[in-house]
C-alpha cells in the first residue's frame, strides 16, 4: 500500500525568509505523480506544485520549488521569500497507476510579519 | 468561469437523516471524487468515478453513497448508517482520473446536531 508521510506538524518562517517542508512516501510502482496542495483557512484546497516521476528536473513555480530524491521516495517543499499569504496548511501527496490521491497529515506553515 | 461548485456551504443534519451533499463540476473532467475532512487530519477517500454511470469504493465509503448520472455531477448521499458524519467535505474532479492532478470544490461542512 501506498503511504505519504509529513514528519513536521508545523513550521514558523519569518516574512521574506525561507522554508522547506519535507514528504516521504512508499511505493512499489515506477512511474507516479506527487504534488503539494495548499489549504489556507478558507479551507480551499490549492494546488500548489506537481512533480512526475520520470522527470528528473525538479518542478518550480515562481517561489515554490521541489527537491525530489526518487531512490530515497523523498518530496520536499520549499518556499522561498514567505508572504504573510503563504500561511496555510500544506499538503503533500501522491498518486499512482490507479489514480487515487493519497494524502499525508499535512503541515501548518505560520508566517509571521 | 469554469470550476467545481458544492452547496451548501453548511448543513446541518439531525441524527437518523439521509442529507445529500451537490457536487458539479464544468470543466468537462471524466473524473471524480468524494473526500472527508477531519480536523488536524489529511483528506481520506470516500468514493470516485472515472467515467458516467461507473463509481467505485474509497477507503472510507460505509456510510455513504453516490450516483454519476451525468459527467457534471457527482452527488455524495450520507445516510444515518454513517456513525460519525459530522466533518469537512470535499469535492474534486481530474481530467481522465489517471495521473493529472486533480481540482477541488471549496467544501460542504456537515454538522450532525
Amino acid at each position: 500500500a501506498q503511504t505519504v508521510t509529513q514528519s513536521q506538524p508545523e513550521m514558523s518562517v519569518q516574512e521574506a525568509e525561507t522554508v522547506t517542508l519535507s514528504c516521504t512516501y512508499d511505493t512499489s510502482e515506477s512511474n507516479y505523480y506527487l504534488f503539494w496542495y495548499k489549504q489556507p483557512p478558507s479551507r480551499q484546497m490549492i494546488l500548489v506544485i506537481r512533480q512526475e516521476a520520470y522527470k528528473q528536473q525538479n518542478a518550480t513555480e515562481n517561489r515554490f520549488s521541489v527537491n525530489f530524491q526518487k531512490a530515497a521516495k523523498s518530496f520536499s517543499l520549499k518556499i522561498s521569500d514567505s508572504q504573510l499569504g503563504d500561511t496555510a496548511m500544506y499538503f503533500c501527496a501522491f498518486t499512482g497507476s490507479w489514480g487515487k490521491l493519497q494524502f499525508g497529515a499535512g503541515t501548518q506553515v505560520v508566517v509571521t510579519p | 468561469d469554469g470550476g467545481i461548485t458544492q452547496s451548501p456551504k453548511y448543513l446541518f443534519r439531525k441524527e437518523g437523516q439521509n442529507v445529500t451533499l451537490s457536487c458539479e463540476q464544468n470543466l468537462n473532467h471524466d473524473a471524480m471524487y468524494w473526500y472527508r475532512q477531519d480536523p488536524g487530519q489529511g483528506l481520506r477517500l470516500i468514493y470516485y468515478s472515472q467515467i458516467v454511470n461507473d463509481f467505485q469504493k474509497g477507503d472510507i465509503a460505509e456510510g455513504y453513497s453516490v450516483s454519476r448520472e451525468k459527467k457534471e455531477s457527482f452527488p455524495l448521499t450520507v445516510t444515518s448508517a454513517q456513525k460519525n458524519p459530522t466533518a469537512f467535505y470535499l469535492c474534486a474532479s481530474s481530467i481522465d482520473g489517471r495521473k493529472g492532478e486533480q481540482f477541488f470544490g471549496p467544501g460542504t461542512r456537515l454538522t450532525v446536531l
